[in-house]
């Protein structure tokens, strides 16, 4: 079946670094997801990505929907402590039944 | 105002017992969802209703079933419950725009975390 691949697992960053984070699928996708998941949460949804090649800013995060459409990155600039959870992306090809594939998710860890 | 709610949030429950997890989303959308969530924090997708009707069904065992009274609501019940049934159901909807077709952002219920003992 598809599956994707997120690097890195786990992240410790410094408050104020920049984050860069991607996924990548044997398969592909035409609707990439990122989502994140606080602690004792859902996962909320943070960046769409449609077309290959878009590239997508929501505040300080930035998402790219890869050119093969078989990877997606997504960077976090000037790190805040809040930062700090599980990133999900997400993947799913053109289907009525939206069926998505979740990745294994980076852990984001931000020290002050 | 809650966009998709989940009760309970916690259930702990000993092997064998039957339960139900409920789940109501205000968003008018018309695709409800079920996830499992392992320890390892991975999420799959297990079941998937549009409009009261199945559309999807990932290999879960035929304890799970899952009952959409109307298009707001999608409930999960487990029968016999395993010790391996422990883990975090999180219920999700979308809404399909078949105008654009890859549009199906999925928003998340708060999760039920479900301890069999």
């Amino acid at each position: 079946g598809q599956q994707l691949n997120q690097s890195p697992q786990s992240m410790f960053i410094q408050e104020g670094e920049d984050v860069s984070m991607n996924c990548t699928s044997s398969s592909i996708f035409n609707t990439w997801l990122w989502y994140k998941q606080d602690p004792g949460e859902g996962p909320v949804l943070l960046i769409a990505l449609y077309k290959a090649g878009e590239l997508t800013s929501n505040g300080r995060l930035t998402a790219q929907f890869g050119i093969t459409r078989k990877d997606s990155f997504l960077n976090i600039s000037a790190s805040i402590p809040s930062d700090v959870g599980i990133y999900f992306c997400a993947g799913s090809i053109i289907n009525y039944g939206q069926n998505f594939v979740f990745g294994p998710g980076t852990r984001l860890s931000v020290l002050p | 105002d809650t966009a998709v709610s989940q009760t309970p949030k916690y259930l702990v429950t000993q092997m064998g017992n039957d339960k139900s997890i409920k789940c109501e989303q205000n968003l008018g959308h018309d695709t409800m969802y079920w996830y499992k969530q392992d320890s390892k924090k991975f999420l799959k997708i297990m079941f998937s209703y549009n409009n009261k009707e199945l559309i999807i069904n990932e290999t879960v065992p035929n304890r799970f079933s899952p009952k959409s009274p109307d298009k707001a609501h999608l409930n999960l019940h487990i029968n016999s419950l395993e010790l391996g049934d422990s883990a975090v159901y999180f219920c999700a909807s979308s809404q399909p725009d078949r105008g654009r077709t890859s549009y199906n952002e999925q928003f998340f219920g708060p999760g039920t975390r479900l301890t069999v003992l």
